[in-house]
């Protein structure tokens, strides 16, 4: 079973404007959570990460928000731009683990028109 | 310098025939990750090996699918009599070993059984 979930396939936003992916879990023993931004035919490069004892972390134009007692975190990228177009995955890591295994959603494929 | 190299970038084969995916990992790291990824589906832990630390074999689906990591450095994921549900791109990881370090991709390898 998905721990990782992020329910929305894609999401379609204009250039300049906000884009939020959301993603949701269900184990309560993550409590390292990461964003990944993936290309076609590349493999995945980290993009921002947030650890449980935060609720919210930003670099650039790229903010991850944890709502922690929901079991929810989002992404946010403002403004848009049509580099940011690719697939984003969401990805957690268990509280004590020292092995990093990450478990990652499904991902959304954002789209930034201009 | 360097990033994380796998080959072939696409292997095509068929249905109960051996494979063998190759992942040169960064340079100096300690830590390397097989995950995969089928159609729809987010990234699946499948191994991972730790300097000279046993691996740790809990993702791999079934005994058909193993791997090695020679030298600490270069490894390869075989999976043996392969079948249609093996079909999926195979991705590689690197870090430096130090717990929750950024987990380095390569391109991967698309797999496909007929």
């Amino acid at each position: 079973d998905q721990q990782v979930k992020q329910n929305s396939p894609s999401l379609s936003v204009q250039e300049g404007r906000i884009s939020i992916l959301n993603c949701d879990y269900t184990n309560s023993m993550f409590d390292y959570f990461l964003w990944y931004k993936k290309y076609p035919a590349e493999g995945p490069t980290f993009l921002i990460s947030i650890s449980s004892i935060k609720d919210k972390n930003e670099d650039g134009r790229f903010t991850v928000f944890l709502n922690k007692s929901a079991k929810h975190l989002s992404l946010h990228i403002v403004p848009s731009q049509p580099g940011d177009s690719a697939v984003y995955f969401c990805a957690a890591s268990e509280r004590g683990s020292t092995l990093g295994r990450l478990y990652f959603g499904r991902g959304t494929q954002l789209t930034v028109w201009p | 310098g360097a990033g994380v190299s796998q080959s072939p970038s696409n292997k095509v084969t068929e249905k109960g025939k051996d494979v063998e995916l190759r992942c040169d990992p960064i340079s100096g790291h300690t830590a390397l990750y097989w995950y995969r990824q089928s159609l729809g589906q987010g990234l699946e832990f499948l191994i991972y090996f730790q300097g000279n630390s046993a691996p740790d074999k809990s993702g791999l689906p079934s005994d058909r699918f193993s791997a090695e990591r020679t030298g600490g450095s270069v490894s390869t994921l075989t999976i043996q009599r392969t079948q249609q549900e093996d079909s999926a791109v195979y991705l590689c990881a690197s870090s430096s070993g130090v717990v929750r370090d950024t987990q380095y991709f390569g391109p991967g390898t698309r797999l496909t059984v007929l």
